[in-house]
């Protein structure tokens, strides 16, 4: 019955490798988002979908793409990964410009 | 872009009352936020205020707003050790699609 779902939850990969990170909502909700933690904690958010469309792209590298299949669903795609893209993903949902919903995390270590 | 200030860390002792103190930047922002963050956990809502508020009370946690000072706190009443974590605020400017968070104040419980 979790609200904001991910998976995988750790992702151990190698330098220049392609991997993907899922999301999924069951609360109906029509915005998605996914933020990063770096490893002093910080959040920032990279990309927000509202029924499928992107809304926001922040200065986040052209090796990161959303995919947003349907409104319950926000995937992460990340190209050549790099050892600096070693962090937690949030994803996230709301309904509409409203208070937002955090799946338990992704931790991706790239060596 | 701007930032949202919170202090680092706060030590309390059980029992007693933690007050954690944030400046936000966007006067625009509709609601403002608080989220805990467990130990390898997720991010969790905590509460929210809605900017046209001064206060909030829900069992343990006072939200106070001071919009004017563009200032932001949470007091939890008879703080328990299962409350060490850390703590987020975070504002909703501009369109509201995305969430600015603070850097987190941690906050440590002592028995």
């Amino acid at each position: 019955d979790t609200a904001v779902s991910q998976t995988p939850k750790y992702l151990v990969t190698q330098m220049g490798n392609d991997k993907s990170i899922k999301c999924e909502q069951n609360l109906g909700h029509d915005t998605m988002y996914w933020y990063k933690q770096d490893s002093k904690k910080f959040l920032k958010i990279m990309f927000s979908y509202n029924n499928k469309e992107l809304i926001i792209n922040e200065t986040v590298p052209n090796r990161f793409s959303p995919k947003s299949p349907d409104k319950a669903h926000l995937n992460l795609h990340i190209n050549s990964l790099e050892l600096g893209d070693s962090a937690v993903y949030f994803c996230a949902s709301s309904p509409e410009q409203l208070t937002q919903y955090f799946g338990p995390g992704t931790r991706l270590t790239v060596l | 872009g701007e930032d949202v200030e919170q202090s680092l860390f706060l030590s309390v002792r059980e029992g007693d009352s933690s007050v954690i103190n944030c400046t936000y930047t966007d006067s625009s922002s509709t609601y403002l936020y608080w989220y805990k963050q467990e130990p390898g956990a997720g991010l969790q809502l905590l509460t929210y205020i809605f900017s046209n508020m001064d206060m909030k009370q829900d069992q343990r946690l006072t939200v106070l707003l001071n919009k004017k000072d563009k200032h932001l706190s949470l007091r939890i009443a008879d703080t328990q050790t299962g409350d060490s974590a850390i703590y987020f605020c975070a504002e909703s400017p501009n369109s509201g699609y995305a969430l600015n968070f603070g850097k987190g104040t941690s906050l440590l419980v002592t028995p």
